[in-house]
Parts: structure tokens; sequence; C-alpha cells
């Protein structure tokens, strides 16, 4: 069974800070993707990469970056967290145009 | 608007009856998808389903698509209290790009 599985569950962050947020996939996937979760709003994709060193930015990328240094490691990087990036952080994987294989997200909290 | 959208926005059955959601999209697509995801958990992958495919089953689970209304649906047979989650449908017009609706939240009730 594929795994995918993010760094923290839960995480608490003070405005200004720098967040990481960590994802690992275990199923050798060229893709991996960062969304956002927020309630009436559904899934938002933040960004995507389709490959080692490959991103793409997504519908709404603006405070983000990303890195993917490993094929399996892809990391969602708040230079400056803000309060409205308070919100559910889902990780995925996937092969092209297959099954997207979700972690159990990083529920985040700015103060 | 969401590519996907799912109807209804909010669905309370008793156990042992049947659910029906919708999810409509707007473009041509390769798949579709639907998700499953208990509260503040991630989403688990139920079943996908190909333009060329017109139904899909697995176990309790019914998926048909109509490219020409652009719509699919999902059926639950005989729901249980443990089916109580929220329900998306995920496109993909072939590329790297998945867009999600914004679910339907089913309540089962025992």
């Amino acid at each position: 069974d594929v795994k995918v599985t993010q760094s923290s569950r839960y995480l608490v962050k003070r405005t200004g800070e720098k967040v990481f947020l960590e994802c690992v996939q275990d199923m050798d996937h060229e893709n991996m993707f960062w969304y956002r979760q927020d309630p009436g709003l559904g899934l938002r994709l933040i960004y995507f990469s389709y490959d080692v060193k490959m991103k793409e930015k997504g519908d709404i990328p603006e405070g983000y970056s990303v890195s993917r240094e490993k094929k399996e490691r892809f990391s969602l990087i708040l230079e400056s967290a803000s309060t409205n990036q308070t919100s559910m952080y889902l990780c995925a994987s996937s092969l092209l145009l297959g099954t997207q294989y979700f972690g159990p997200g990083t529920r985040l909290t700015v103060l | 608007s969401q590519q996907g959208e799912e109807d209804p926005q909010a669905l309370s059955i008793q156990e042992g009856e049947n659910a029906t959601m919708n999810c409509s999209y707007k473009t041509s697509i390769n798949n579709l998808q639907w998700y499953r995801q208990n509260s503040g958990r991630g989403l688990v992958h139920l079943i996908l389903i190909r333009s060329n495919e017109r139904e899909k089953h697995s176990g309790r689970l019914r998926v048909t698509l109509d490219t020409s209304k652009k719509s699919s649906s999902l059926l639950i047979t005989a729901s249980r209290a443990a089916d109580t989650a929220s329900y998306f449908c995920a496109t993909n017009s072939g590329t790297y790009k998945y867009i999600f609706g914004t679910g339907t939240r089913l309540k089962v009730l025992a």
C-alpha cells in the first residue's frame, strides 16, 4: 500500500515565523502536490511537482514556496507565516493521471 | 467556480438506506475520481472512472459518468454509520492537475 506521511498532525506557529511542512511518499511517484483545505472552499492546489527539482504553481501559491530535492520528499515552506494561512494542509502523490494518495494532513494554526 | 461541484452539500440518511451524491464539471476530462474524508483526516481514494467508461462498481459503491452531461454520481448502497464522512469528486483533464469540488457531507444515522 502507498504510504504518504506528513511531519506533523498539528502545528502552532506565530505570525512572521518560517514554517516547514514535510511530506514523504514511499511509492516512487513522480508527482507530488500540496493543497490547503478550508471550510466551504474545498481543496485548493498550492504547488505541485512532477519531478525532482521541478515545481509548478497551483492556484494559490502566494506566500508559499516548495522544495523537492529527492523524489520521495516534497516540502512546503511558509516564508513568513500569517494568520490567513491557518488551515489544513494536505500532501498527495500520484503517478501521471492516476489516483492521488493523501497524507493525514497537518492542521496549522498561526497566532 | 470549482470544476467539480458536488450536490447536495449535505445529506442525512438512516442506516441501511442508499445515499446518492452528484458531481458536475465544466470541461472535458480524462478521468474523474471520488474520495472520502473522515473528519479532520486526509482523503482516501474510492474509485477512478475514465472518460470512456460509463459505470464502475466497488463493493457497495457504484459510480456513473455521463460525459454528455458532464456529470457523475456516486451511489453508496446499504449505508452504515461508518460511511459518515465528506465525499469529494476530483477531475483530471489530462494534465498534472486535479480539481476538487467542495464536497458532500454525508451523515448516516444509526
